[in-house]
């Protein structure tokens, strides 16, 4: 009963390198979204998809690539970190009006 | 566009003590709101949500919310705390997007509990 699994847990990048965030869920949900939650600012939303191959943006998406070629897999990607983009990011499945679930999120640090 | 205000950044309250936690929303239809919960290096655990109906909804760990259309409302409460409900609490409106639910999360409540 995996729900939604993020790997890595955590990462430590210099400014510049780029990595990809991994996102799974075994529930069959259309919808996936990409979260990153700062101190003082709740979270906020990334990018989301409501379905294999469609992508749109969200409040902050500058910095921050997505594709979805499955209904199972999320990735987000950053092509050249910065240190702003130090963080913790969630990863979340849902469908319909019901509540999303959330991964257990990726702690991120960019120096 | 959705909105979510929740006006108290921290608030401490004595074990035994009731709780309430403010959360305003600004939402142009009936909204979906939804109130979770995060321990520290945890993720995020739904504790309840409102879609429509009885206004009063009951969740998890013995919290309810009572939603107020005209106070644009959804306060969170428990009538008597834990220690273990010390925990940042995080209310969020949804707008149906496509297949699902795009949230918006207010900037949260650091609750402690004072033995």
């Amino acid at each position: 009963n995996a729900g939604v699994t993020q790997t890595p847990k955590f990462q430590v990048l210099k400014t510049g390198q780029s990595m990809t965030l991994q996102c799974a869920q075994d529930m069959n949900h259309e919808y996936m979204s990409w979260y990153r939650q700062d101190p003082g600012m709740g979270l906020r939303l990334i990018h989301y998809s409501v379905g294999a191959g469609i992508t749109d943006q969200g409040e902050v998406p500058n910095g921050y690539n997505v594709s979805r070629s499955t209904t199972e897999d999320f990735p987000l990607r950053l092509l050249s970190a910065a240190p702003s983009q130090t963080s913790v990011y969630f990863c979340a499945a849902g469908t319909g009006n019901q509540p999303q679930h959330f991964g257990d999120g990726t702690r991120l640090s960019i120096l | 566009a959705q909105s979510v205000t929740q006006p108290d950044i921290h608030i401490t309250v004595s074990e035994g003590a009731s709780l309430e936690l403010r959360c305003n929303y600004s939402y142009g239809a009936t909204p979906y709101l939804f109130w979770y919960v995060q321990s520290p290096g945890q993720g995020l655990q739904l504790l309840l949500k409102y879609f429509s109906g009885d206004t009063l909804v009951q969740g998890i760990k013995g919290f309810e919310a009572e939603f107020k259309r005209s106070q644009s409302s959804f306060n969170l409460r428990k009538p008597s705390v834990h220690w273990s409900d010390a925990a940042e609490y995080f209310c969020a409106v949804g707008a149906l997007t496509g297949g699902g639910n795009k949230l918006t999360f207010g900037t949260g409540t650091q609750l402690k509990v004072e033995l």
